[in-house]
């Protein structure tokens, strides 16, 4: 069965300390690692997609990889407005193509 | 480029009675997605449509749950009746070029 799990559950930071957030994935045959960020109330907001091993992408603060078994999410000098729900996703090959979705890390930036 | 519009934003019901929600995808998006997300949980598809074919429905509880999209466009997922357990974030999603999916803001469901 496809799997997604996000790691830790939820993560305090004080601005401009920088960490990751871990994905790992467990699916037969990537086709796609997804991740999005989620502010209460709203629905998931497209950040990258990851499509290979080795890739990389950035924007602004964060910056996504992706290796064979597992995805980080870099956030460098994050600010308070960082903070919010950071979503996992991965869609395989095979045509179902639904987003399997992982539980989320919740990240609080504090001033 | 308007994103994903859903409504109702919010709505609240007894148990029993039934339920729809509208969604409006982004023009032009063929591939569009209902899911379900529970709180503290990711997102877990419902059903998926190709146009105005229904492509994966096996997840949607069909005792229940119905969808629709008619002409290809907007969509509406119906629940009749509801039950307490149907209480969650209904979210509507369409697929860019590249298997991205966008999502609208969702519809808080609240069954009492």
């Amino acid at each position: 069965e496809d799997q997604v799990t996000q790691s830790p559950e939820a993560l305090r930071l004080q601005e401009g300390e920088s960490s990751s957030l871990n994905c790992s994935y467990t699916v037969s045959g990537l086709r796609g690692l997804f991740w999005y960020r989620q502010d209460p109330g709203k629905g998931p907001e497209f950040l990258f997609t990851l499509y290979s091993a080795g890739e990389e992408k950035e924007k602004e603060r964060l910056k996504a990889t992706l290796t064979k078994k597992e995805s980080f999410l870099h956030i460098t000098a994050p600010k308070p407005e960082d903070s919010a729900t950071y979503l996992c996703a991965a869609t395989t090959q095979g045509g179902s193509e639904k987003l399997v979705f992982g539980k989320g890390t919740k990240l609080t930036v504090n001033p | 480029e308007a994103g994903v519009v859903q409504s109702p934003r919010y709505k609240i019901i007894e148990k029993k009675q039934p339920v729809a929600f509208w969604c409006n995808p982004i023009s032009g998006h063929n591939t569009l997605y209902w899911y379900r997300q529970n709180l503290g949980q990711g997102p877990e598809l419902l059903i998926r449509y190709e146009n105005e074919e229904a492509v994966d429905d096996s997840q949607l509880p069909k005792d229940r749950f119905s969808a629709e999209r008619l002409k290809g466009v907007d969509s509406t997922l119906k629940i009749q009746p509801a039950e307490l357990g149907d209480s969650a974030v209904y979210l509507c999603a369409t697929r860019g070029a590249g298997y991205e999916q966008y999502f609208g803001p969702g519809t808080r469901l609240t069954v009492t």
